[in-house]
């Protein structure tokens, strides 16, 4: 079944540490995102990515860093520099523009 | 003041009633909309999208006012299982991106 598969479901890091979500899709779209939903918000927008090798930043960009060397893949890397990264991360993909997104099941990240 | 907002709710309502969510937009250059549904703890799933005549599926109905910049979701019949938070999106195309409201809870009670 096509889909997108986010890992790992859960993610502890520890003061200081970088951490990286993995975004895996075999829907073969070309649009990729990320957005952040902290408890009881909407969705903001961290990275989005329209074809392989370009990405550009959303609304919350900073410390954060992304890459798409390949069209399947989206990793997003939560740096030392992102003082509050308790959130849940979800990566979604668009078939084509105009059309809505499919959705990860997401990645709980809490800072211990 | 935030590009996309809706009422937050929550909306409690009995099994069988009408209920309906709005959600405004500021950026004009918004051109593609759509209702997510959200339940806990899960990822939103795409519901439907928002044409300017108006579309419907099933008990939803989904309308679009482009000169006032809202859309608005109608659910009939409410059921216990639409108990969720539903999420308005509003796609820049020229942009690429989607911008999202903060959700309204709806739960649906016996």
């Amino acid at each position: 079944d096509g889909g997108i598969t986010q890992s790992p479901k859960y993610l502890f890091r520890k003061e200081g540490q970088n951490v990286t979500l993995s975004c895996e899709q075999n829907l073969n779209h070309d649009a990729m995102y990320w957005y952040r939903q902290d408890p009881g918000q909407g969705l903001r927008l961290i990275y989005y990515s329209q074809i392989v090798n370009d990405f550009q930043k959303g609304d919350i960009a900073e410390g954060y860093s992304v890459s798409r060397e390949k069209k399947e893949s989206f990793p997003l890397t939560v740096t030392s520099a992102q003082k509050n990264p308790t959130a849940f991360y979800l990566c979604a993909s668009q078939t084509r523009q105009g059309y809505g997104y499919t959705f990860g099941s997401g990645t709980r990240l809490t800072v211990v | 003041r935030k590009e996309v907002e809706q009422d937050p709710g929550p909306f409690n309502v009995p099994e069988g009633a009408t209920v309906a969510f709005n959600c405004t937009y500021s950026n004009s250059a918004s051109q593609s909309f759509f209702w997510y549904r959200q339940d806990c703890r899960k990822e939103p799933k795409l519901l439907m999208s928002v044409y300017s005549s108006g579309n419907e599926d099933g008990r939803f109905t989904a309308q679009l006012n482009r000169a006032s910049q809202y859309i608005s979701l109608l659910i009939r019949d409410s059921k216990l299982s639409d108990s969720a938070t539903y999420l308005c999106a509003v796609l820049n195309t020229n942009a690429g991106k989607s911008t999202f409201g903060d959700g309204t809870t709806l739960t649906v009670k016996p």
